[in-house]
């Protein structure tokens, strides 16, 4: 399967706790995307990266979450000190340079905070 | 404050009915809207839709975006139960990398 993949797909936490979330994107995209998407609403952006660069952030991200793409490949989210707020799907997505605005999505990490 | 708002919120309908589904959106420098289908799993891309590109049709899908008026509607015939599904808007803009997604419509179609 040569698809965006996203590991793990469920992880259930207590509140307090510090997760890690992994997505691999398409071998030959460079752009990648992180996404949170709560029930009931659309996928609300995370983060972007470029490569290994981090070139964007919402401003909305508190400063419990953190994401790194070291060698431009495979990227981490952390979210530290879960909250029960914290609990929703968290969604990767990438693209290609030449194709940029056609994101194709993974599965998705649902996050459960208890 | 950019926003993608869509309508109706949700909408049952039988099979062979044809369905519109709206898109509309405030936002700075537009660049590009786009459709997606989501079943129980991550999103899949249907169309992009520009300022070169304000039509676009596959099978029995399609889609047309207004400029002026500021909103891109979504056309599907001959419905069936495979496209029961939420389907998403997104809208990106220049000089930022994100995209503004809507609430969504939860289309069902029954047999």
């Amino acid at each position: 399967d040569t698809g965006v993949s996203q590991d793990p797909r469920h992880k259930i936490t207590k509140r307090g706790q510090n997760v890690t979330f992994r997505c691999d994107p398409i071998s030959e995209h460079n752009r990648l995307y992180w996404y949170r998407q709560t029930l009931g609403q659309g996928p609300e952006f995370l983060t972007y990266f470029q490569n290994e660069a981090q070139l964007e952030k919402s401003r909305l991200l508190s400063d419990r979450f953190s994401a790194e793409r070291p060698k431009g490949s495979f990227s981490t989210l952390e979210i530290q000190r879960t909250e029960q707020g914290d609990s929703a799907m968290y969604l990767c997505a990438s693209s290609s340079w030449d194709t940029s605005d056609t994101q194709y999505f993974g599965p998705g990490t649902r996050l459960t905070v208890l | 404050e950019d926003k993608v708002v869509q309508s109706p919120l949700s909408l049952v309908v039988h099979e062979g009915d044809t369905v519109t589904l709206n898109c509309s959106y405030e936002v700075t420098n537009f660049r590009s809207l786009l459709w997606y289908k989501q079943e129980k799993k991550a999103p899949t891309f249907l169309f992009m839709l520009t300022s070169s590109g304000i039509e676009k049709k596959s099978g029995r899908l399609s889609s047309i975006l207004d400029k002026k008026e500021l909103f891109s509607i979504l056309n599907i015939t001959a419905t069936q139960t495979g496209d029961s599904a939420v389907y998403l808007c997104a809208v990106s803009t220049s000089g930022t990398y994100k995209y503004i997604f809507g609430t969504g419509t939860r289309l069902k179609v029954l047999a």
